[in-house]
């Protein structure tokens, strides 16, 4: 079946830190990849996406690239904030089903600490 | 209205307790899903409606749960005789469509079952 596998976390940073956190996925289709970032108690909110194969999607100094050769789309971020401290969930999508339903990674909690 | 909103936001259930979770979508938004996140991971699909039809209930775990929405708009999820493995924080989400659009969601209501 269709999974998405994250790097485990927490993450901990200083400020102005690189970020990467890994994203690989396994799926039949060809899927649509996001990212999603969660804030303390509250809901998801969509932070990028990509397509097909190739596309690079980017928000907020965030960017991830659709990797179809390595099933992968990794989260970069060249220089973290600590408001971007949050838990970030990866999750592909099945566009041509009619359940359109997303299947999630377990989430890595990022802190980033001043 | 602006977002996706869910109430009740917290709900304590005591074990065997009747529990019913309310979903406002998007207006307009003709897809309506339901999701369980369980505490560090990420969240499971439960159940998928396009307008009034319910399309499909694969996620749901038992048939204590139980969701509709019978006007296309609103949605209810209910869970019968509660308990304690329910505990989770239910996710609600509306995209215009099914079909590989993004979908947007709800802060979420945190079930505790005592």
């Amino acid at each position: 079946g269709d999974s998405v596998t994250q790097m485990e976390g927490p993450v901990t940073l200083s400020e102005e830190a690189f970020l990467t956190i890994n994203c690989t996925y396994t799926a039949t289709g060809y899927p649509s990849l996001f990212w999603y970032v969660q804030y303390p108690g509250e809901g998801l909110q969509l932070l990028l996406k990509a397509t097909k194969a190739d596309d690079k999607g980017s928000n907020k100094g965030f960017e991830a690239t659709y990797r179809k050769e390595t099933t992968s789309f990794h989260l970069e971020k060249g220089s973290v904030q600590v408001s971007d401290s949050a838990v970030y969930f990866c999750a592909l999508l099945l566009p041509n089903t009619n359940a359109g339903k997303s299947t999630f990674g377990d989430g890595t909690t990022l802190t980033v600490k001043p | 209205g602006a977002g996706v909103s869910q109430s009740p936001r917290y709900k304590v259930a005591k074990r065997g307790q009747d529990v019913a979770l309310r979903c406002d979508p998007i207006s307009g938004h003709v897809s309506l899903f339901w999701y369980q996140q369980a505490l560090g991971q990420g969240p499971e699909f439960l159940t998928y409606f396009q307008n009034e039809a319910q399309l499909d209930k694969s996620g749901l775990p038992s048939d204590r749960f139980f969701a509709e929405r019978p006007e296309g708009s609103v949605s209810t999820l209910k869970i019968q005789r509660t308990q304690q493995e329910d505990s989770a924080v239910y996710l609600c989400a509306s995209s215009r469509s099914g079909r590989g659009y993004e979908q947007y969601f709800g802060p979420g209501t945190r079930l505790t079952v005592t």
